[in-house]
C-alpha cells in the first residue's frame, strides 16, 4: 500500500529566502512521486515528478525535489521564494499501475514580503 | 491544447437532494479520475476509468454516488441523496494512459455545498 506524509501543514518564509516542503512516502513498489501546486480558486498543476530516472528532479518555476530511497523522502525545495509561490502544495505517490494515487494532506506556503 | 473542463463550477443544494457533475477530459486521454477534496484535506480518489471501463472504485460510496463514462470521453458523477458531509470540491482529472508515472491534468473543480 502507498501513503504520503507531509510533515508541515503550514510553512512561512520571507521573500527571497529558501523554501523547503517536506514529504515522506510509504510504498510497497517502486513509486512514482509527484508534487502538485494549487493556487486559490485554480486547478491543481504539476510542479514535477519522479519516475525512477534521475533522483534530482527539476520542475517549473525553479522548484526541484530529490528522491531519497534510504530516507523514503521526496522533499520540495526552491532557492529563493517569490510572492507568487504562495499556494497549497501536495505530495503524491502512485503505484505501478496508476490506480493507487494518494495525495498528502497538503502544505500551505505563505511568503512574507 | 484545451484543458479539463468541468461544470457547474458551484452548486448549492439541500440534503437529500440529488446533484450531478460533468467532466470533459483532454482530447485523447484514455484515463479519467474523479476526486473529492474536503476543505483542509488532500484530494481523495473516488473512481478511475480507463476508456469506458471502471479501473478502481474502491473508495466510492456506492450507496449514494454513481459515475459513468459511457462513450469513453466525458463523464458524469452523481450523488443521490446528498448528505451534509458531501460538501466538498469535486475534481476531475485525466491522463493519457494508466501507468503510475502518468501526469494527471486537473480541471478547476465543482464546489458543492449541501445545506
Amino acid at each position: 500500500a502507498q501513503s504520503v506524509t507531509q510533515l508541515d501543514s503550514h510553512v512561512s518564509v520571507s521573500e527571497g529566502t529558501p523554501v523547503l516542503l517536506r514529504c515522506n512516502y510509504s510504498s510497497s513498489y517502486s513509486p512514482s512521486l509527484f508534487w502538485y501546486v494549487q493556487h486559490p480558486n485554480k486547478g491543481l498543476q504539476l510542479l514535477l515528478k519522479y519516475t525512477s530516472a534521475a533522483t534530482l528532479v527539476k520542475g517549473i518555476n525553479g522548484f526541484e525535489a530529490e528522491f531519497k530511497k534510504s530516507e523514503t523522502s521526496f522533499h520540495l525545495t526552491k532557492p529563493s521564494a517569490h510572492m507568487s509561490d504562495a499556494a497549497e502544495y501536495f505530495c503524491v505517490v502512485s503505484g505501478d499501475t496508476g490506480n493507487q494515487f494518494y495525495f498528502g494532506t497538503g502544505t500551505s506556503l505563505t511568503v512574507i514580503p | 491544447e484545451a484543458g479539463v473542463a468541468q461544470s457547474p463550477r458551484y452548486k448549492i443544494i439541500e440534503k437529500r437532494q440529488s446533484v450531478a457533475f460533468w467532466c470533459n477530459p483532454i482530447s485523447g486521454h484514455a484515463t479519467l479520475y474523479w476526486y473529492q477534496q474536503i476543505l483542509g484535506q488532500g484530494p481523495k480518489l473516488l473512481i478511475q476509468f480507463q476508456n469506458n471501463g471502471v479501473v478502481d472504485d474502491s473508495q466510492l460510496p456506492k450507496d449514494r454516488f454513481s459515475a459513468e463514462r459511457l462513450k469513453g470521453v466525458d463523464s458524469t458523477l452523481k450523488i443521490q441523496p446528498a448528505k451534509l458531509e458531501d460538501s466538498a470540491v469535486y475534481l476531475c482529472a485525466s491522463s493519457h494512459g494508466l501507468a503510475g508515472q502518468e501526469t494527471q491534468y486537473f480541471g478547476p473543480g465543482t464546489r458543492l455545498l449541501v445545506l
